[in-house]
């Protein structure tokens, strides 16, 4: 069955640096997603994409998160200057393009630590 | 404003129990819900939506505008049904289908 692979598993990344986070969704999917969940807290989502451009944000997406499509398989976040409250596990996801209620498919997630 | 909230963080019942996972909504226009399970281990999966009204591992949820709730159910508790539960809301198709979730529930079912 395809999943949503997301690379890597985890993360720690001094302050202040960049990180990057990997995923390659459902082959056959053209919405992808970045959520985050800092620890204790609820799963928030951060963008969505479609057809190479940002279709949703949230008011954590900012100047310093970035999403591409590098590729025709890789979908990634970018994280400029990390700050030690970016820590968090990093989801991504994929649907297909419905009309109504795509499920959502989850990756593992990429726990990022930030010291 | 669209919020979720589910009330529970922690729900404890005994196999063969009925359960059930409150989750409430505010949202003025027509919202989507679903039901994302998050079994020990494993990745965020959709249990269920309540456009398609099915019924998955014996779980179902009903969407009640009136109460603006969408409390997920299943009448016998399994031991395999002990999970972190999410209740989700999505806007309508031009929002991007992002999903807004609850804290979540974390459901024990114990033997």
């Amino acid at each position: 069955e395809p999943e949503v692979t997301q690379t890597p598993s985890h993360q720690v990344t001094q302050m202040g640096q960049e990180v990057i986070l990997r995923c390659v969704p459902i082959s056959n999917h053209l919405y992808f997603y970045w959520y985050r969940q800092i620890l204790g807290q609820k799963v928030e989502f951060l963008v969505s994409f479609y057809n190479n451009e940002i279709s949703e944000k949230s008011e954590i997406f900012d100047d310093q998160f970035s999403v591409e499509r590098p590729d025709g398989s890789n979908f990634t976040l970018k994280i400029r200057s990390t700050k030690l409250e970016d820590s968090a596990m990093y989801f991504c996801a994929s649907s297909e393009d419905r009309l109504w209620s795509p499920e959502a498919f989850f990756g593992q997630g990429t726990r990022l630590t930030v010291v | 404003a669209q919020r979720v909230t589910q009330p529970e963080k922690l729900l404890s019942v005994f196999k063969g129990a009925p359960v059930e996972l409150k989750c409430n909504y505010s949202y003025s226009g027509s919202p989507e819900l679903f039901w994302y399970v998050q079994y020990s281990r494993q990745r965020l999966q959709l249990l269920l939506r309540h456009i398609s009204r099915e019924s998955i591992k014996g779980f179902t949820a009903d969407l009640n505008k009136g109460e603006t709730s969408f409390h997920l159910k299943k009448p016998f508790a399994q031991e395999e049904d002990s999970a972190m539960y999410y209740c989700a809301l999505s806007r309508p198709p031009n929002s991007g289908y992002a999903l807004n979730f609850g804290k979540g529930t974390s459901l024990l079912v114990t033997p």
